[in-house]
């Protein structure tokens, strides 16, 4: 089993959709969690950190459920900038400090 | 604003050869890793470091030498570059506790 696993994708959606992508994780001791955007050809950057509380930026919000060891991300009103590849991210400390990425989800936005 | 510098950003070599993949950051990181990217395989961990003069192995560590001997600098060797080893390769560094990472631009390493 991979220690973080996401949504296959594609994920295809009209302009104005929401969107939800799901995330888990398997290593209980993770300690922080994070989604990331990656464009074609492009290095990932950080799109947003996770908590508990959940939070949320502008269309997007977060949210981290310890107990199901499960993070999703809700983007509402797509744009078609919204267009890429969207990465879950684990932070742990077993065994050493690790950060962990998932595969990815791809989501395309269309007009 | 520098960030993560990663050079070269492209990179042709035959196999048996060997290279070194330079990256560098002035945030004062101190955990910095390297990753390696394949179509449909996501990013892969190939060594990391929490700190100057301690590095440890990833997922994927065989072919590759990493050393950390500066808080800014940690480049990455291939030893002897294989076909296999044609991938795009990030570094990246963050804070120790935990905080989100920075990544570079990316090399795009093709092995014949």
């Amino acid at each position: 089993r991979k220690e973080v696993e996401q949504d296959p994708g594609p994920f295809n959606v009209p302009e104005g959709a929401t969107v939800a992508f799901n995330c888990t994780y398997s290593n209980s001791a993770s300690q922080s969690f994070f989604w990331y955007r990656q464009d074609c050809r492009k290095e990932p950057k950080l799109l947003m950190s996770v908590y508990s509380s959940g939070n949320e930026d502008g269309r997007f919000t977060a949210q981290l459920n310890r107990a199901s060891q499960y993070i999703s991300l809700l983007i509402r009103d797509s744009k078609l900038s919204d267009s890429a590849t969207y990465l879950c991210v684990v932070n742990t400390k077993t065994g050493g400090f690790k950060t962990i990425f998932g595969a990815g989800t791809r989501l395309f936005v269309k007009a | 604003n520098a960030g993560v510098t990663q050079t070269p950003k492209f990179q042709v070599l035959k196999t048996g050869q060997s290279m070194t993949l330079q990256c560098a950051q002035d945030m004062n990181h101190e955990y910095m890793s390297w990753y390696r990217q394949d179509p449909g395989m996501g990013l892969r961990l190939i060594h990391y470091s929490v700190g100057a003069g301690i590095t440890d192995q990833g997922e994927v560590p065989n072919g590759y030498n990493v050393s950390r001997s500066t808080t800014e600098d940690f480049p990455l060797r291939l030893l002897s570059a294989a076909p296999s080893q044609t991938s795009v390769y990030f570094c990246a560094s963050s804070y120790s506790n935990g905080g989100g990472a920075f990544f570079g631009q990316g090399t795009r390493l093709t092995v014949v």
